[in-house]
């Protein structure tokens, strides 16, 4: 069955570095997601992405926040400047269509934790 | 602006047993519902999902009821098994705002 596929599974920097979370969606899906789970939370939903461009984000996604989609297969959030707070579980999700119809298919995450 | 809440926060019950997840949400202009498995250091895995001109939606042993008016959903889960083990995620798509989830009911099913 297709998957999302996150990698790293598990990132470890230090407050002030950059960090590029990668993601490859499942292939003949359009729509793309980044959501978060800081531990004992629920999960926060951060950008979509359709088009090149993006959709729609929460006040979480600031400046500090981009994303890219730089080929056909790929799709990266980069955090500028790491802080403290950004320590939590990033998730990648992709639908085939917009996801007031569809459902949203998860990869496993990547753990980030800042130091 | 919406708000997820899932009852109760745990459970544990016996294997075989029938159990029940709940969901509320506060803004009843919806698109969908969506239920979602989590197991611990996974991702999230769906489960059911329900629009919002539906009223159940059913997946084997499982079962989501949706009752938009009242701003709430079930999710019923029939013979539990200790494979169910997991924490369940509600998550609302509505009109004005992104995908909000619940904080989840982690199930534990014991053999």
């Amino acid at each position: 069955e297709p998957e999302v596929t996150q990698t790293p599974s598990h990132q470890v920097t230090q407050m002030g570095q950059e960090v590029i979370l990668r993601c490859v969606p499942i292939s003949n899906h359009l729509y793309f997601y980044w959501y978060r789970q800081i531990l004992g939370q629920k999960v926060e939903f951060l950008v979509s992405f359709y088009n090149n461009e993006i959709s729609e984000k929460s006040e979480i996604f600031d400046d500090q926040f981009s994303v890219e989609r730089p080929d056909g297969s790929n799709f990266t959030l980069k955090i500028r400047s790491t802080k403290l707070e950004d320590s939590a579980m990033y998730f990648c999700a992709s639908s085939e269509e917009d996801a007031t119809n569809e459902k949203l298919f998860f990869g496993s995450g990547t753990q980030l934790s800042v130091l | 602006k919406q708000e997820v809440t899932q009852i109760p926060a745990a459970l544990s019950v016996p294997e075989g047993e029938n159990l029940v997840l709940n969901c509320s949400f506060t803004d009843s202009a919806i698109y969908n519902l969506q239920w979602f498995r989590q197991d611990p250091g996974k991702g999230l895995t769906s489960l059911l999902l329900i629009q919002s001109s539906q009223r159940e939606q059913t997946s084997g042993r499982l079962n989501a009821s949706l009752d938009k008016s009242s701003g709430r959903s079930t999710l019923y889960i029939a013979a539990s098994q200790p494979g169910d083990s997991a924490t369940y995620l509600c998550a609302v798509r509505s009109y004005h705002n992104d995908m909000r989830f619940g904080a989840g009911t982690r199930l534990t099913v014991k053999p």
